[in-house]
């Protein structure tokens, strides 16, 4: 059974630009949850998806956008791109939601902005 | 709100050491607890859960007690090993709350050989 896979698995941006990030989740999952992990800030919640509705919202500015398509392959963008921007965002797909805990997470995307 | 609370690191040890690593949680409603633990330059790994109180989660010599009385979940291990070295989260689901997953902030634990 494939796993959470996102892609790409790295890039490097500079101010002001936009980035688009892509998950695949688990087949049958409907739900996904995306995280952006620092050193400093450890793991913090951006939102979640599922069936394409937007079910939970961290507390991010609305620079940071999602969305999820009927295939529950889900899409985040970060507009407008800051330095703090850069980190490790983490996809993380469930079968019902992450409120029952079990997710599945990908490997990241390490997202550099210069 | 919910949260969860876990000790800082980094924690080195020795192969073959005990681990313990603390955990205390607050929460509104009946939460279920977690342990995930993240490899290097890996996505983070459910390690192990408990869904109520009294439970006892396990797994790859690794347990956690959910004691109401103490709000803990404290991630144990007799015997580490190097390939042990990761980070470990400790996490909260309140269903009776806010239907989110908090996440601790992560403790590094290295294991020397």
């Amino acid at each position: 059974k494939a796993g959470v896979t996102q892609t790409p698995r790295y890039l490097i941006k500079t101010r002001g630009q936009q980035v688009t990030l892509s998950c695949s989740p688990i087949s049958g999952h409907r739900s996904v949850s995306w995280y952006q992990q620092t050193p400093g800030q450890g793991l913090q919640f951006l939102f979640e998806y599922f069936s394409e509705t937007q079910r939970n919202k961290g507390n991010f500015p609305g620079r940071f956008s999602g969305r999820q398509f009927s295939n529950s392959r889900s899409e985040m963008n970060v507009s407008t791109l800051e330095l703090g921007d850069s980190a490790l965002y983490l996809c993380a797909s469930s079968l019902s939601g992450q409120d029952t805990g079990e997710l599945f997470f990908g490997e990241g995307s390490r997202l550099t902005v210069l | 709100g919910d949260s969860v609370t876990q000790m800082e690191g980094p924690v080195t040890l020795s192969e073959e050491a005990f681990l313990t690593i603390n955990c205390t949680y607050t929460a509104t409603g009946y939460p279920s607890l977690f342990w995930y633990v993240q490899y290097p330059g890996e996505g983070l790994q459910l390690l192990l859960k408990a869904t109520k109180a009294d439970d006892k989660g396990s797994n790859k010599g690794f347990e956690a007690t959910y004691r109401k009385e103490t709000t803990s979940f404290h991630l144990e291990k007799g015997s580490v090993q190097v390939s042990d070295s990761a980070v470990y989260f400790c996490a909260l689901s309140d269903r009776g709350g806010d239907y989110k997953l908090s996440f601790g902030a992560g403790t590094t634990v290295t294991v020397r050989a």
